[in-house]
């Protein structure tokens, strides 16, 4: 199946430090890449759907100014964790869909864990 | 309402049981439908899509009713490994890429 990684695996921050993750397709091309946020006993819930080339569209209550979101290339997006604060501690998923899959299936990368202190 | 329900459980169940599990989702215009799988601290995996005549991958059988709104999966002959919590998915209200997930619905196969 197809691959996708995301760099760093864990993070320990201090509080209003900047973080950037990123998620890379390894062996496909991404259009649409997107950013999920866990926290414990919850489900995955979406932040953003990064777009190659334009703007990413942010859902409902997600700070575009501080999740920053740059899809430079097919295989690359990254997000950037603004002046983080202990409430931003949580495992943070991209995925992509390939181009070439079905129209709904979607990739996971193996999350970063940001612990802010 | 939640868009997707899930029983949370956990369930324990014995080796080689039979286990299923239930989801109900709000938005009748969902269109694709996905069971996941999570272990603990790592990323979701798709363990099978789910279609409307239902579908059969080894132990694993999906099921889907669209009048309902409701999705099933099925586990038999379980093994220790298929603990983890399974995750039930459809794509977001208005369609697209984006998905939604339910809480999840934890299993524990035990000796």
């Amino acid at each position: 199946g197809a691959v996708v990684s995301q760099h760093p695996s864990w993070v320990i921050c201090k509080s209003g430090t900047s973080v950037k993750i990123e998620c890379r397709s390894l062996d496909f091309q991404a259009t649409t890449m997107f950013w999920y946020r866990q926290f414990p006993k919850q489900s995955l819930m979406l932040m953003a759907t990064s777009n190659e080339g334009s703007k990413a569209t942010y859902e409902q209550g997600v700070e575009k100014d501080k999740f920053l979101i740059n899809h430079a290339s097919l295989t690359l997006s990254t997000l950037t964790v603004t002046s983080a604060h202990p409430e931003d501690s949580s495992f943070y998923i991209c995925s992509a869909r390939n181009l070439a899959g079905g129209a709904y299936e979607q990739y996971f990368g193996p999350g970063t864990r940001l612990t802010v202190t | 309402r939640k868009e997707v329900e899930q029983d949370p459980g956990p369930f324990n169940v014995p080796e080689g049981a039979t286990v299923a599990f239930n989801c109900t989702y709000s938005n009748s215009a969902s269109q694709s439908f996905f069971w996941y799988r999570q272990d603990c601290r790592k990323e979701p995996k798709l363990l099978m899509s789910v279609y409307s005549s239902g579908n059969e991958d080894g132990r694993f059988t999906a099921q889907l009713n669209r009048a309902s709104q409701y999705i099933s999966l099925l586990i038999r002959d379980s093994k220790l490994s298929d603990s983890a919590t399974y995750l039930c998915v459809v794509n977001r209200r208005g369609g697209g890429n984006k998905l939604t997930f339910g809480t999840g619905t934890q299993l524990k196969v035990e000796l």
